[in-house]
C-alpha cells in the first residue's frame, strides 16, 4: 500500500493565487524529504531538501520566497507555492527517505498545478 | 559534478528484451536505483545495486559496474504496460548521504 500520500492531486487556479501541496508519510517516521518538479518529457528536478525541524535547503534557481517549505513533522511536510503564475504549472512531487542506504524513496503521486 | 546520463528513448517489440544503460559521475557513491514512471504518475522503485553484479527480480534485472560508473536494467518478456520511462538515480554523500541524483530518464515504448 501507499507510504506517502500527497494532496492534491490536481490544482487549477488562476494567477496571482498561492497553493498548498501536504504531503504526509502515512507508516513511518521521515527525517528527510524531498521537493520535485518535473515539466513534461522531462526527469525530476529537485527544488529542495529539508530535514525535520531544520530549514529547507534549496537548489539553485528555485526561489525559497516563492516555494514555501515546511517540515514541521517528521509525518508531514508542506510547500506552498506563493502568487503563483503560468509558468509555475508542472507536476510537484514530494518523496521521504527514512535512512538506511539501500532504503528507496518513497515517492507521493504528486500534484499536477494548472496556473490559468 | 553530478552527472547521470540515459538513453532518451528506446523502442522495443512485445515479448523482447530490452536494456537501458546508464552511466554516472557523482560526488561519492551509495548506491543506484531504477525507477519506473508512467506518465503524469509518481516514479515506483524497481530495484537497488549497491555492490557490483547482477539482481535480478523476476522479469526486471539491474546490473553495477561501479569502477566503469555503469548501471543496466534489462527488461525481458516485455509487455505493453511497461512502456514507461526508467530512471536512474544514484544516492551520493551530500546531506549524509541522503540525496539522489536523477538521470533524465529513458521513455520505452513497446510495440505489438
Amino acid at each position: 500500500g501507499a507510504v506517502v500520500s500527497q494532496h492534491p492531486s490536481r490544482v487549477i487556479c488562476k494567477s496571482g493565487t498561492s497553493v498548498k501541496i501536504e504531503c504526509r508519510s502515512l507508516d513511518f517516521q521521515a527525517t528527510t524529504m524531498f521537493w520535485y518538479r518535473q515539466f513534461p518529457k522531462q526527469s525530476l528536478m529537485l527544488m529542495a531538501t529539508s530535514n525535520e525541524g531544520s530549514k529547507a535547503t534549496y537548489e539553485q534557481g528555485v526561489e525559497k520566497d516563492k516555494f514555501l517549505i515546511n517540515h514541521a513533522s517528521l509525518t508531514l511536510s508542506t510547500l506552498t507555492v506563493t502568487s503563483a503564475h503560468p509558468e509555475d504549472s508542472s507536476f510537484y512531487i514530494c518523496s521521504f527517505s527514512h535512512g538506511g542506504y539501500n532504503q528507496p524513496q518513497h515517492f507521493g503521486d504528486g500534484t499536477r498545478l494548472s496556473i490559468l | 559534478g553530478q552527472n547521470i546520463d540515459q538513453p532518451t528513448e528506446m523502442t522495443a517489440t512485445e515479448g523482447a528484451i530490452v536494456q537501458i544503460n546508464c552511466t554516472y559521475q557523482t560526488s561519492g557513491f551509495n548506491g543506484l536505483f531504477w525507477y519506473q514512471q508512467h506518465a503524469g504518475e509518481a516514479p515506483t522503485f524497481l530495484s537497488y545495486n549497491v555492490l557490483d553484479g547482477l539482481e535480478e527480480k523476476g522479469r526486471f534485472s539491474s546490473f553495477l559496474s561501479r569502477s566503469k560508473g555503469y548501471s543496466y536494467l534489462l527488461l525481458k518478456e516485455l509487455q505493453m504496460k511497461d512502456s514507461a520511462s526508467y530512471l536512474c538515480a544514484v544516492r551520493d554523500r551530500d546531506n549524509y548521504g541522503q540525496n539522489f541524483v536523477f538521470g533524465p530518464g529513458t521513455r520505452l515504448s513497446v510495440l505489438p
